[in-house]
């Protein structure tokens, strides 16, 4: 079964730093890019980064730029967004979500996993 | 704002037909692939239409898109109970070189 699970959401002060972890299984992991969306609660969905299956390409949304850093590690099937200097607007459910493609950007995310919560509170 | 436009809801009875409308621009749908998303109360969005027209394997062929210069749209045709979610439309943007969604249209079966 092909899947995605998140980890490393929970409650963090303003300022301080979160690793959001995303465990993929049932399909090849390093033959398709990889992103995060994110929702705050009751609104839509944004982008927040992607990489390409090789990490030679990298993207990510003007709101976290600086701030967030994705990674992925082929090896242990597991994708990562080290958010730091976190902000009270970045609390939102965090998705995983696979490409179609394994870079570029003539892709879809057609696997998302079940999110994990980001609440950034004092 | 987002930058790409939906209506934020629509409503049709049961077994009939309703259409989602995906506005943008050229730096965006006219020139890049639409995604549509299904998201039902409390789940995870699910991929419903990607490259403008094309079905994910397990889509019923009620939902149909299409695409003309910088709009786009999604079809429901005999609408049921279960249509009931939330729809995003999605597309690559050029200029912004980002992922940029509608901000969503939460569909209503009478």
């Amino acid at each position: 079964e092909v899947q995605l699970v998140e980890s490393g959401g929970g409650l963090v002060q303003p300022g301080r730093s979160l690793r959001l972890s995303c465990a993929a299984s049932g399909f090849t992991f390093d033959d398709y890019a990889m992103h995060w969306v994110r929702q705050a609660p009751g609104k839509g969905l944004e982008w927040v980064s992607g990489i390409s299956w090789n990490s030679g390409s990298i993207g990510y949304a003007d709101s976290v730029k600086g701030r967030f850093t994705i990674s992925r590690d082929n090896a242990k099937n597991s994708l990562y967004l080290q958010m730091n200097s976190l902000r009270a607007e970045d609390t939102a459910l965090y998705y995983c979500a696979k490409g179609l493609a394994a870079a570029g950007t003539n892709d879809a995310f057609d696997i998302w996993g079940q999110g994990t919560m980001v609440t950034v509170s004092s | 704002q987002s930058v790409l436009t939906q209506p934020p809801s629509v409503s049709e009875a049961p077994r009939q037909r309703v259409t989602i409308s995906c506005s943008g621009s050229s730096s965006n749908i006219g020139n890049n692939a639409v995604n549509w998303y299904q998201q039902l109360p409390g789940k995870a969005p699910k991929l419903l239409i990607y490259y403008d027209d094309l079905l994910p394997s397990g889509v019923s062929d009620r939902f149909s898109g299409s695409k003309s210069g910088t709009s786009a749209s999604l079809a429901i045709s005999g609408l049921q109970s279960e249509d009931e979610a939330d729809y995003y439309c999605a597309a690559w943007d050029d200029s912004l070189n980002v992922w940029v969604f509608g901000g969503g249209t939460k569909l209503t079966v009478l």
